[in-house]
């Protein structure tokens, strides 16, 4: 079936740097997606959505931008915390195949250098 | 995170014994879902239930695994006859309504650490 992958399974930054997760993601007709954040031993975090119909949005430090023509989406993180350490899950929705729940990504873990 | 609360967070059992892992939604959050997480892996979707009805399930083995939602209490997710394999996390999620048609965003718990030995 369609499927969502990442780039780089781990990433390292310096404190105080700017990171840049990247995903894949196969299904063109997904039209919403999820950026989780999951500490060790806790639950995903939700961290910024996107819907399709969009190609940026800003929250607070990050910003996930989204590429439907190589349907590529990416989460930065701006100024990098050691809090920031974690694994991070890119996800897709496709509304049209019901709503059998989220399609994740294998995860990438960002790992905050002091 | 705050609002699903899964339980029991840690769980040991012994093979061929059985596991029930239990899920409270989030207030005035009527749809649930479970995943499943094992180690170095994203999460897989097994089953999304709304109160007293099984939407959709197909991601739950054929055999030994069953949930359910009722009408009153939490959701339940039942592994029968536990084997090694199911050793992993379980994660419970909510939302308010239907995730993938209006894109509402789903809020996990915790999760439950299930250990077969």
């Amino acid at each position: 079936g369609e499927s969502v992958g990442l780039h780089l399974p781990t990433l390292s930054v310096q404190e105080g740097d700017n990171s840049i997760i990247n995903c894949a993601y196969s299904n063109s007709a997904s039209d919403y997606f999820i950026w989780y954040k999951q500490e060790s031993g806790k639950g995903p975090q939700f961290i910024i959505d996107i819907r399709s119909n969009m190609d940026k949005r800003q929250g607070q430090r990050v910003t996930v931008l989204l590429n439907k023509t190589v349907k590529h989406l990416s989460l930065q993180i701006a100024a990098t915390q050691p809090g920031d350490s974690a694994v991070y899950f890119c996800a897709e929705r496709y509304s049209g195949g019901g709503a059998d729940g989220l399609t994740f990504g294998k995860g990438t873990h960002l790992i905050i250098q002091p | 995170n705050a609002g699903v609360m899964q339980n029991p967070r840690h769980l040991v059992r012994r093979r061929g014994q059985e596991a029930r892992l239990r899920c409270s939604p989030m207030k005035g959050h009527s749809h649930v879902y479970w995943y499943r997480q094992l180690p170095e892996e994203g999460l897989k979707f097994m089953v999304y239930l709304q109160k007293e009805n099984i939407i959709d399930e197909s991601g739950m083995p054929k055999e030994r695994f069953s949930a359910e939602f009722p009408k009153e209490g939490p959701s339940i997710l039942r592994i029968q006859q536990v084997v090694r394999g199911d050793s992993a996390a379980y994660f419970c999620a909510s939302s308010p309504r239907e995730s993938g048609i209006s894109g509402n965003t789903i809020y996990f718990g915790e999760g439950s650490w299930l250990t077969v030995v």
